[in-house]
Formats: structure tokens, C-alpha cells, sequence
């Protein structure tokens, strides 16, 4: 079965510093891979998804993320952040072969400071 | 453009009570879906829909009833409430399912409580 872990639970950033997130999958295929953002009281938005292809993938907000399979990780990052993403992050991980279904990670809640 | 509407957004039942989650798109998606949502759990799918009149169970389908009569709705059944389905409700909507290259797009949820 598919399983996604995010290590850490909460990131506290200064305004303008970077940002990386962490995401660690387990399946023995090549999987489809997705990194989401929920704003307080909102429903999930699609940052930036990976199927196949270039691993360096650029998503929206200036988020990108990358597919490392020798390490079964897919990290997000951005350079500078702004307070507006202040929010919580969901890797997810998919296959195909597993049924055209998502298994989501715990989420990693990211507070920014001034 | 509604998008995804979920009603009711926050909702409190008595142990035992029954109520249905409405859910509705008006984007002529075929895939829906409904998650769960629990603290440090991340999301947990409960029943999804590949088109009107097709259901099947998601990773935790139990004390929850879904059906499809049509492409726009999709509503989910609690038949017996339990404290344990205390959560936040969303409920998903996409062209042909999550793995598509079309977003899924999801509803603002609903916050229920189980008392």
C-alpha cells in the first residue's frame, strides 16, 4: 500500500527566507505525486504536481518541488516566502495501479514570522 | 462559476442522530469524492464516484453511505452518528479523478460534531 510521511508538523519562517518541506513516500512504482496548500477555513489547492518526466517540477504561488526516487522524497520549496503563506501543506502520493485514489500525508503547518 | 458547494459548513448531532452532507459541482465533473480531515491525519478518503450511479469505498468508508444519481450531486449519509466522526468534511470534484492532468477542486468543507 502507498503511504506518504511528512516529518515535520510545524515550520515557523521569517518573511523573505526560504522554505523547504519536506515529503517521503513509500511505493514500488513510479508514483504520481502532488503537493497541496489549505488556507484557514478553505478547502485544498493544487500547488504542483509530478507525473513523470523533468523532476524538477514548478508549480504556482512560486513553489516548486523535486522528485528524488533513490531517496522516495518530493520536497517543496520556495526562495523567498511571504506572509500570505502562512497555511498548511499536504504531500500526497497516487498510482494508477493502486486505484485512481490519493493517500495524503499528516500535513505541515507553516507560520511566518515578520 | 459556483465550483464545489458544500452545505451545511458547521453542523452538532447527538450521538445516534442521522444527517446527510450535501455536496454539489456544476463543472460537469464525472469524479467526486468525499475526505475526512483529522488533526495530524492529513486527508483520508471516504467514499468516491467515477460517474453518476457508480460508487465504491475509499480508505474509510465505514458508518458513512454514499450514492450518484446525478452528475452534479454527490451526498454523504451518516446514518448513526458516532463521536468518532467528529471531522471536517470535504468533498472533491474532478474531471476524470485525481491522477487526471485536471486539478481536482475542492469544497470550503464542513465542520461536524459529534456530541
Amino acid at each position: 500500500a502507498q503511504s506518504v510521511t511528512q516529518p515535520d508538523i510545524h515550520i515557523t519562517v521569517s518573511e523573505g527566507a526560504s522554505l523547504e518541506l519536506r515529503c517521503n513516500y513509500s511505493y514500488g512504482a513510479t508514483p504520481y505525486l502532488f503537493w497541496y496548500v489549505q488556507s484557514p477555513g478553505q478547502g485544498l489547492q493544487l500547488l504542483l504536481k509530478y507525473f513523470s518526466g523533468d523532476t524538477l517540477v514548478q508549480g504556482i504561488k512560486g513553489f516548486e518541488a523535486e522528485f528524488k526516487r533513490s531517496q522516495s522524497s518530493f520536497n517543496l520549496r520556495k526562495p523567498s516566502v511571504h506572509w500570505s503563506d502562512a497555511a498548511e501543506y499536504f504531500c500526497a502520493v497516487g498510482a494508477r495501479a493502486a486505484g485512481n485514489k490519493l493517500t495524503f500525508g499528516g500535513g505541515t503547518r507553516v507560520l511566518v514570522k515578520p | 462559476n459556483a465550483g464545489v458547494t458544500q452545505t451545511p459548513k458547521f453542523q452538532v448531532l447527538k450521538t445516534g442522530q442521522s444527517m446527510t452532507l450535501q455536496c454539489a459541482q456544476d463543472m460537469n465533473h464525472e469524479y467526486m469524492s468525499w475526505y475526512r480531515q483529522d488533526p495530524g491525519m492529513g486527508l483520508r478518503l471516504i467514499h468516491y464516484s467515477v460517474g453518476a450511479g457508480i460508487t465504491d469505498q475509499g480508505e474509510v468508508p465505514n458508518g458513512y453511505n454514499v450514492s450518484r444519481s446525478t452528475t452534479e450531486d454527490f451526498p454523504l449519509r451518516l446514518l448513526s452518528a458516532a463521536p468518532s466522526q467528529t471531522s471536517v468534511y470535504f468533498c472533491a470534484s474532478s474531471t476524470t479523478g485525481p491522477l487526471s492532468n485536471q486539478p481536482q477542486h475542492f469544497g470550503d468543507g464542513t465542520r461536524l460534531s459529534i456530541l
